[in-house]
């Protein structure tokens, strides 16, 4: 059964660090990972897609990178900004089954 | 083009009533899928559709849970005498197809049942 874990479960840092999100997974059977960022009381609003064949991802100042035989993925976010504030989200499309299966999110503070 | 939409975006139970949430997912979008987030934990699986054909519904919880995708397009969720457990963000997904594409989501509906 897969499992998704994500390290560290909260992070609060000052306004301008560099940070690192960190998401692992069981099973290397998946068609691609995404990375989701969720505001409280909302819905989840898709950052990265990489899939199973890709190394990494990059959007403005968010970067995913993806390493199937290990079964890691961590996402990037240079120069961050109190509106970066929010819970991350990662999880793996199930090869075959296509469902997504989640960890339980980083909860990231950025203090200004 | 317009997203993902669910209604109610709220809804307020008493223990033992039934109720039914809607999903109109993205035109043209094969691949629909219902996940349940309880408060501060990640979203899980709970049943997926290829148009009209619902090919998993491992992740439903009991048979209290029923979902239906006649037409191949909006989708609901029913739950039949809610149960205090059931409080929790039910989340509609859609995607344009297997495998490797994106998974598009609503804004979800949060249940309360008091």
């Amino acid at each position: 059964k897969q499992e998704v874990t994500q390290i560290p479960a909260a992070l609060s840092v000052p306004e301008g660090e560099n940070l690192v999100l960190n998401c692992s997974f069981t099973d290397s059977a998946i068609y691609n990972l995404q990375w989701f960022r969720q505001d409280p009381g909302k819905g989840l609003t898709s950052l990265l897609l990489i899939q199973s064949s890709q190394r990494e991802q990059t959007s403005g100042r968010l970067n995913a990178s993806l390493d199937k035989s290990s079964g890691r993925s961590t996402l990037y976010i240079a120069a961050s900004q109190p509106g970066d504030s929010a819970t991350y989200l990662c999880a793996v499309r199930q090869d075959p089954g296509d469902k997504l299966v989640f960890g339980a999110g980083t909860i990231l503070r950025v203090k200004s | 083009g317009a997203g993902v939409s669910q209604s109610p975006r709220y809804k307020v139970a008493k223990r033992g009533q039934d109720v039914a949430l809607r999903c109109d997912p993205i035109s043209g979008h094969v691949s629909l899928f219902w996940y349940q987030q309880a408060l501060g934990q990640g979203p899980e699986f709970l049943t997926y559709f290829q148009n009209e054909a619902q090919l998993d519904k491992s992740g439903l919880p009991s048979d209290r849970f029923f979902a239906e995708r006649p037409e191949g397009s909006v989708s609901t969720l029913k739950i039949q005498r809610t149960q205090q457990e059931d409080s929790a963000v039910y989340l509609c997904a859609s995607s344009f197809g297997q495998g490797r594409y994106e998974q598009y989501f609503g804004p979800g509906t949060r249940l309360t049942v008091t």
